[in-house]
């Protein structure tokens, strides 16, 4: 079946711009993540969605960051007046299983991710 | 809080040689542990995982990994590389009845001919 999708695959903003990125979880996965992923590091987390509600937004850096997932299907990540900083890969991942739990299938399904430059 | 260490940012390995990538992890409990591969223009990928049971858990593509509580380590092995191999490794884990994932900064690895 199809997995993980992300669109745009490649967006470069100038500084200042509003940028929006797009995640198509695998039908019917229930949890939904997104990560950055700076130039040379591991991914880190950003946030959390369970169906349509934002459980968990504790890595999101700025104010400037803001993400939804109206219909508990499709995420779209939203990053106002970009900043260098922001440059990176973003990455989205979803999960049938809610928590990890000692039966040992917890797994989180990758997208490509889009790759963002702020210029 | 949870950290994860991977000691090695860049490993460079014959084809054919065996491959050790070593992770470290720091937490209260033992969490519940992953590896991740990363290909060029790929998303991340699931080699294997381990939550209880034996410490030797097997995974796709030849790989396997060794959870070892006392050193807190959860190192992953290939006893032969193929030149497919060459990718960024991410070790990764999760505590448990949670749902993040906090990730190492990754192994680069490099198969020379």
């Amino acid at each position: 079946g199809a997995g993980v999708s992300q669109s745009p695959r490649y967006k470069v903003a100038k500084r200042g711009q509003d940028v929006a990125l797009r995640c198509d979880p695998i039908s019917g996965h229930v949890s939904l993540f997104w990560y950055q992923q700076a130039l040379g590091q591991g991914p880190e987390f950003l946030t959390y969605f369970q169906n349509e509600a934002q459980l968990d937004k504790s890595g999101l850096p700025s104010d400037r960051f803001f993400a939804e997932r109206p219909e508990g299907s499709v995420s779209t990540l939203k990053i106002q007046r970009t900043q260098q900083e922001d440059s990176a890969v973003y990455l989205c991942a979803s999960s049938p299983w809610v928590v990890a739990s000692p039966g040992g299938s917890y797994e989180q399904y990758f997208g490509p991710g889009t790759r963002l430059t702020v210029t | 809080a949870q950290s994860v260490t991977q000691p090695d940012i860049h490993i460079t390995v014959s084809e054919g040689a065996s491959l050790e990538l070593r992770c470290n992890y720091s937490y209260g409990a033992t969490p519940y542990l992953f590896w991740y591969v990363q290909s060029p223009g790929q998303g991340l990928q699931l080699l294997l995982k381990y939550f209880s049971g034996d410490t030797l858990v097997q995974g796709i593509k030849g790989f396997e990994a060794e959870f070892k509580r006392s050193q807190s380590s959860f190192n992953l092995r290939k006893p032969s590389v193929h030149w497919s191999d060459a990718a960024e490794y991410f070790c990764a884990v999760v505590r448990a009845a949670g749902n993040k994932l906090t990730f190492g900064g990754g192994t680069r690895v490099l198969v020379k001919p």
